[in-house]
């Protein structure tokens, strides 16, 4: 059973257009919403994390929107740059540092 | 400060073989977190260690995955005769209670490929 599933598998985006990925989830007990980025041979490091208290957040040019009702979240990259081309992950869990359950990663391509 | 570190940086050993896995976590992290990433697939939970609880071993995939923790800090994944499909990036994670609650902050990963 996956409990998050994302897509798209890959993006590929122009130079300053918007990146979206888009996740849902299927346990209602998460409450913590993180977004992962990963580069190759590298550890994946947080980009932006949200909960369900807030609809949106926004930090720089990403922007998670969150949809409790529907049970999804979605990832938005603006003014996307060729630097931001790795792998996206999707995550969930519940509150009180405890395991991710992550979604299976967006490889995004940006090209100028 | 200092991140997660984790070693070996890459292991490759032959089928039925044992390894183990270190990761250094980040000083005073109270969790630390084992999972895999096998190629072309997502982040796989493995085995979760909270403060002085027993850890929650549900990720496991077979008995002949384990990993302890020593005093609170250093864990050790180890995986008793090894297989083919054991190949993948085994990473660690860590995290605070009181610190950014719930950021995981993952290290580099141990690659491992099993012949």
């Amino acid at each position: 059973q996956q409990q998050v599933k994302q897509s798209p598998q890959s993006l590929i985006v122009q130079k300053g257009g918007i990146s979206i990925i888009n996740c849902a989830y299927e346990n209602t007990a998460f409450d913590y919403f993180p977004w992962y980025q990963q580069f190759p041979g590298k550890g994946p490091a947080l980009l932006i994390a949200i909960r369900p208290d807030v609809s949106e957040k926004k930090e720089g040019r990403f922007t998670i929107s969150f949809n409790k009702s529907a049970k999804q979240f979605s990832l938005h990259i603006m003014d996307s740059q060729p630097g931001d081309s790795a792998t996206y992950f999707c995550a969930a869990a519940r509150s009180g540092n405890t395991p991710l359950v992550f979604g299976k990663g967006t490889r995004l391509s940006v090209i100028a | 400060g200092a991140g997660v570190s984790q070693s070996p940086s890459n292991k490759v050993t032959e089928k039925g073989k044992d390894v183990e896995l270190r990761c250094d976590p980040i000083s005073g992290h109270t969790a630390l977190y084992w999972y895999r990433q096998s190629l072309g697939q997502g982040l796989e939970f493995l085995i979760y260690f909270q403060g002085n609880s027993a850890p929650d071993k549900s990720g496991l995939p077979s008995d002949r995955f384990s990993a302890e923790r020593t005093g609170g800090s250093v864990s050790t994944l180890t995986i008793q005769r090894t297989q083919q499909e054991d190949s993948a990036v085994y990473l660690c994670a860590s995290s605070s209670l009181f610190h950014g609650a719930d950021t995981q902050y993952f290290g580099p990963g141990t690659r491992l490929t099993v012949l």
